[in-house]
């Protein structure tokens, strides 16, 4: 059975950073890209970020462009997202999402279940 | 960017009746949409991808048809478990935006 379990969400002030993970089983995980996709409470999907199955290609939106980072080790089998310079904006349930194949720019086949980070002073 | 708008906002329909869920695309996608199911509480789920594919699972009351920039969703006869809010994505390149929904109530 495939699973994503995202961690790492919380409380954070403005200006601060977290670092959320992605756990990944089920499946091998190095022959799919993935990303991660925010929502804030009661609003819709945004695609924030994506990597290609060995991380050699990875894109931004341009609304955390140039603050969050995203990376994944394929012998941890782990997807993570460091994110700095947290803004208010920034307050959302994030998913980590498998694409359908190793590449970019896919459709998204499995979720986690999310997890919350609130930027809160 | 891309830009997806989705129409209407939200949809009244009862059970047993179809619901026609269209997706408009700011430019040319090719086949490279999808459509999402997401429930209160829950992540998105996805039903169709390319346009027209089912994703594993997902029962044949649920259809997509379309090309380029105009799209639709169909359910051909609701269920009281597809009440739920519907997102088209694109996927053609990166960022890959999806609409902002449209939420199907009872009516």
């Amino acid at each position: 059975e495939v699973q994503l379990v995202e961690s790492g969400g919380g409380l954070v002030r403005p200006g601060g950073s977290l670092r959320l993970s992605c756990a990944a089983s089920g499946f091998t995980f190095d022959n799919y890209g993935l990303s991660w996709v925010r929502q804030a409470p009661g609003k819709g999907l945004e695609w924030i970020s994506g990597i290609n199955w060995n991380g050699g290609d990875a894109g931004y939106a341009d609304s955390v462009k140039g603050r969050f980072t995203i990376s994944r080790d394929n012998a941890k089998n782990s997807l993570s997202l460091q994110m700095n310079s947290l803004r208010a904006e920034d307050t959302a349930f994030y998913y980590c999402a498998r694409g359908q194949r190793p590449g970019i720019a896919t459709a998204f086949d499995y979720w986690g279940q999310g997890t919350l980070v609130t930027v809160s002073p | 960017e891309i830009v997806m708008t989705q129409s209407p906002a939200t949809l009244s329909v009862s059970p047993g009746e179809r619901a026609t869920l269209s997706c408009r695309a700011s430019q040319s996608v090719s086949s490279n949409l999808a459509w999402y199911q997401q429930k209160p509480g829950q992540a998105p789920r996805l039903l169709i991808y390319g346009v027209s594919t089912r994703a594993t699972g997902i029962p044949a009351r649920f259809s997509g048809s379309g090309s380029g920039t105009e799209f639709t969703l169909t359910i051909s006869s609701l269920q009281s478990e597809d009440f739920a809010v519907y997102y088209c994505q694109h996927y053609t390149v990166w960022p890959e935006t999806f609409g902002q929904g449209t939420r199907v109530e009872i009516k």
